[in-house]
């Protein structure tokens, strides 16, 4: 079935450092990718998705790419902020189906950024 | 902007106790999930729901749960026994009536509730 690896945790990085998070998965469809954030103490946000091979998604500075041909979608984040300290789940939606929307998730990964 | 509100937050339990946790979606959400995560692994899938039944089931989702919309606005996971197996965290999460007609749509989820069961 469908799967998504992600790099095991924590990864503690400084203040305004360069931030990588590696995810691969595998599918057997076309698969949506996406990236959720947990805040402590708060659910599961969507920070990022992509539809399609080579689309680009951005948001609060974070970008991840789809690469069909690596099937990755690196997360990215040029200069992290004390503030960005969270788990990190990379996420595939086989969207074949019409119906329902169901997320396999990876692992997740807890970003410690100190100041 | 709306939310995806459960309860409780922490709920600890006794083995071979029925519990309820609750789940109030987003008001014009129309499709309904139940996720969790043991402590450690992967966030997995449970069910999926849909015009007051199930659409989708994991190999989790056994004969030990059952989920229901009892008044239009609630959406509840019930275990019937539960096993030490089922402590994790679990998540409710929601998408709008539209939110399958297009790729990517993303589900809006819950803070979770924490099950311990001891």
């Amino acid at each position: 079935g469908d799967s998504v690896t992600q790099m095991e945790g924590p990864v503690t990085l400084s203040e305004e450092a360069f931030l990588t998070i590696n995810c691969t998965y595998t599918a057997t469809g076309y698969p949506s990718l996406f990236w959720y954030v947990q805040y402590p103490g708060e659910g599961l946000q969507l920070l990022l998705k992509a539809t399609k091979a080579d689309d680009k998604g951005s948001n609060k500075g974070f970008e991840a790419t789809y690469r069909k041909e690596t099937t990755s979608f690196h997360l990215e984040k040029g200069s992290v902020q004390v503030s960005d300290s969270a788990v990190y789940f990379c996420a595939l939606s086989d969207d074949r189906n019409t119906g329902f929307q169901k997320l396999v998730f990876g692992t997740g990964t807890r970003l410690l950024v100190s100041p | 902007e709306p939310e995806v509100t459960q309860t409780p937050s922490h709920q600890v339990t006794q083995m071979g106790q029925e519990v309820i946790l609750r789940c109030v979606p987003i008001s014009n959400h129309l499709y309904f999930y139940w996720y969790r995560q043991i402590l450690g692994q992967k966030v997995e899938f449970l069910v999926s729901f849909y015009n007051n039944e199930i659409s989708e089931k994991s190999e989790i989702f056994d004969d030990q749960f059952s989920v229901e919309r009892p008044d239009g606005s609630n959406f509840t996971l019930k275990i019937r026994s539960t096993k030490l197996e089922d402590s994790a965290m679990y998540f409710c999460a929601s998408i709008p009536k539209g939110g399958l007609s297009f790729r990517g749509s993303p589900l809006h989820f819950g803070n979770g509730t924490r099950l311990t069961v001891t």
